[in-house]
């Protein structure tokens, strides 16, 4: 069974441009999350979705990232401009939805550089 | 005060030793609590949930203590390939925290 699929691997950008991060989750997951990771930190929630609704976007910076998850499949994240802050691992999860017990499976994140 | 707190490390131990992490959070309803384990540039994957009466999975022993509010980690019999970095996970509501992670490294 595939796990969750995130592309591209890596993105090297220039600061005031746009970026977008794409994530295809695990088959029969309806709850699928988008995380930063800076370099030394653990993960940070930015973004949570139960099929195509989102229920946790409280840590997502509306100013210049944005996200959707049209048909509560897969999922796109965009930064628009990016600055030299945003570099950092930006992970996709997924999980089975229902209950705060479930494991999340993570794809193997996006390692964006903003120049 | 981070909401989920961890010894930062490193953690240099050699072949065969024991080593027991500890993780502090703050939201006395969180409701569940699990160990990930992260290798150098990978993704974090689970290492075990953390039950209230404690759990063990061969060499990894979980406790969890509600009302000190902290979780460990103990690992026995260290392996070279236990060296990575590991993540306390508290789920507060259905959202994850993340802690910032305890490096381990094992040497021969």
């Amino acid at each position: 069974e595939a796990g969750v699929v995130q592309s591209p691997r890596y993105k090297i950008i220039e600061k005031k441009q746009p970026v977008a991060f794409w994530c295809n989750p695990i088959s029969g997951h309806n709850t699928l999350y988008w995380y930063r990771q800076n370099l030394g930190q653990g993960p940070e929630l930015l973004i949570r979705y139960e099929n195509e609704e989102a229920v946790d976007d409280s840590q997502l910076p509306k100013d210049r990232f944005s996200a959707e998850r049209l048909k509560g499949v897969d999922s796109t994240l965009k930064i628009q401009p990016a600055e030299l802050g945003d570099s950092a691992v930006y992970l996709c999860a997924s999980s089975l939805a229902g209950t705060s017990y479930n494991e999340q499976f993570f794809g193997p994140g996006t390692r964006l550089t903003v120049l | 005060r981070k909401e989920v707190e961890q010894d930062p490390g490193p953690f240099n131990v050699p072949e065969g030793a024991t080593v027991a992490f500890n993780c502090t959070y703050s939201n006395s309803a969180s409701q569940s609590f699990f160990w990930y384990r992260q290798d150098c540039r990978k993704e974090p994957k689970l290492l075990m949930s953390v039950y209230s009466s404690g759990n063990e999975d061969g060499r990894f022993t979980a406790q969890l203590n509600r009302a000190s509010q902290y979780i460990s980690l103990l690992i026995r019999d260290s392996k070279l390939s236990d060296s990575a970095t590991y993540l306390c996970v508290v789920n507060m509501g259905n959202d994850m925290r993340f802690g910032a992670g305890t490096r381990l490294t094992v040497k021969p």
